[in-house]
């Protein structure tokens, strides 16, 4: 079983559609948890830290559930540019990231 | 742009061949961490280096080696190389300060094809 366990989509919407995405994670000391952003063909870019209380920047709404470990994202009013590969990060100790393979959205016209 | 560069940014090699990757990190970062990529999967940890030393290792072989150089630069070097090897090898630098670590920067990543 892999430590960070994605649902590797895609996800194919409208544009204005709201859309989320789950992640679970095995480890229970994990300490730490990202959503991370990848363009085809790019490196993966820091969306949003992931905080128990939930926390949300413009569309975008990050939430942490540590009693059933996992880690979810929503997005409203999707845009075309939202397409992207959105992977999900956990930090154990050591400060090493743990990826999970990524869930493919694409936002069509 | 994160200010962290990767060179080359595409490299082929035959297998059984040696590779040396370079990275340098954001200005004022100490720690460089490097993941290998798979097409279509997730980045995985290959190893971290925290000034000058290895400061974790994922599941990699040890003919995956580094090095992290005084000015925090570093280099990722494979040995034997197998088919498996290729894919998208990417750096990340970030400041750490005791047992906490500020948030990773990645590099735009070399891409290795192994034939």
């Amino acid at each position: 079983r892999k430590e960070v366990e994605q649902d590797p989509g895609p996800f194919n919407v409208p544009e204005g559609a709201t859309v989320a995405f789950n992640c679970t994670y095995s480890n229970s000391a994990s300490q730490s948890f990202f959503w991370y952003r990848q363009d085809c063909r790019k490196e993966p870019k820091l969306l949003m830290s992931v905080y128990s209380s939930g926390n949300e920047d413009g569309r975008f709404t990050a939430q942490l559930n540590r009693a059933s470990q996992y880690i979810s994202l929503l997005i409203r009013d999707s845009k075309l540019s939202d397409s992207a590969t959105y992977l999900c990060v956990v930090i154990n100790a050591g400060n090493m990231l743990t990826f999970g393979g990524g869930t493919r959205l694409m936002v069509k016209p | 742009e994160t200010g962290v560069t990767q060179s080359p940014t595409h490299l082929i090699k035959t297998r059984g061949q040696q590779v040396t990757l370079r990275c340098s990190s954001q200005s004022g970062h100490n720690t460089v961490s490097w993941y290998q990529q798979a097409l279509g999967q997730g980045p995985q940890f290959i190893f971290q280096y925290y000034r000058e030393e290895e400061n974790g290792r994922g599941n990699f072989p040890p003919r995956f080696s580094g090095l992290q150089f005084p000015n925090y630069s570093s280099e990722l070097n494979v040995n034997a190389l197998e088919l498996d090897d290729s894919a998208l090898y990417l750096c990340a630098s970030s400041l750490a300060a005791g047992t906490s670590q500020e948030t990773q920067y990645f590099g735009p990543g070399t891409r290795l094809l192994v034939l």
